[in-house]
């Protein structure tokens, strides 16, 4: 069965530091997405992308997050300069079509110090 | 605004039935989700209602009531494995999926 794959599964970074989490969405998906959950706390949505642009943001997701997709399978999540706020578990997640099924990855669990 | 209720937490024994609520009041409305969360595992797509009524897939339904702002997870013959964490989300009508989820419902079952 087809899957959304993440990488790295856990990074450690200092405060301060430029943080890229990798993710290849399901192959004939168009929607990709960024989630988050900080532990213990609920999911939270960060950024939508379709055909090569943002289309929805949060509040979340200031000047100092960004995302990518380099080439025709990565989709990449960057964060600039990391804060510990910034501690939590990030998910991506691909879709087909603009409703329906949100196909999850096993996320990318980021820690701060 | 956007909110979007659960219960905690919920016990219940292996092969019984367990029914979670889940009540939003949110800006916009295209459909609801339900999602089941292992602990530090990525959320495992169960079911989407759009329309009002009840939808079965096997041993898990769920119901969906657009005027009342109301849906339930029903997990029938419950086993050992189904303890996890449910999780309520609505998706938006901004034509992508920006799903607000609810806190969650952990769910314990016991022998």
């Amino acid at each position: 069965e087809p899957e959304v794959t993440q990488t790295p599964s856990h990074q450690v970074t200092q405060m301060g530091q430029e943080v890229i989490l990798r993710c290849v969405p399901i192959s004939n998906h168009l929607y990709f997405y960024w989630y988050r959950q900080i532990l213990g706390q609920k999911v939270e949505f960060l950024v939508s992308f379709y055909n090569n642009e943002i289309s929805e943001k949060s509040e979340i997701f200031d000047d100092q997050f960004s995302v990518e997709r380099p080439d025709g399978s990565n989709f990449t999540l960057k964060i600039r300069s990391t804060k510990l706020e910034d501690s939590a578990m990030y998910f991506c997640a691909s879709s087909e079509k603009n409703t329906g099924e949100l196909f999850f990855g096993e996320g990318s669990r980021l820690t701060v110090l | 605004g956007q909110n979007i209720d659960q219960p905690t937490e919920m016990t219940a024994t292996e092969g019984a039935i367990v029914q979670i609520n889940c009540t939003y009041q949110t800006s916009g409305f295209n459909g609801l989700f339900w999602y089941q969360q292992h602990a530090g595992e990525a959320p495992t797509f169960l079911s989407y209602n759009v329309l009002d009524g009840l939808e079965e897939k096997g041993r898990f339904s769920s119901f969906l009531s657009r005027s009342k702002g109301y849906s339930y997870l029903l997990l029938k013959e419950l086993q050992m494995k189904d303890s996890a964490s449910y999780l309520c989300a609505v998706e938006g009508n901004t034509g992508f999926q920006k799903l607000v989820f609810g806190t969650g419902t952990r769910l314990l079952v016991s022998p």
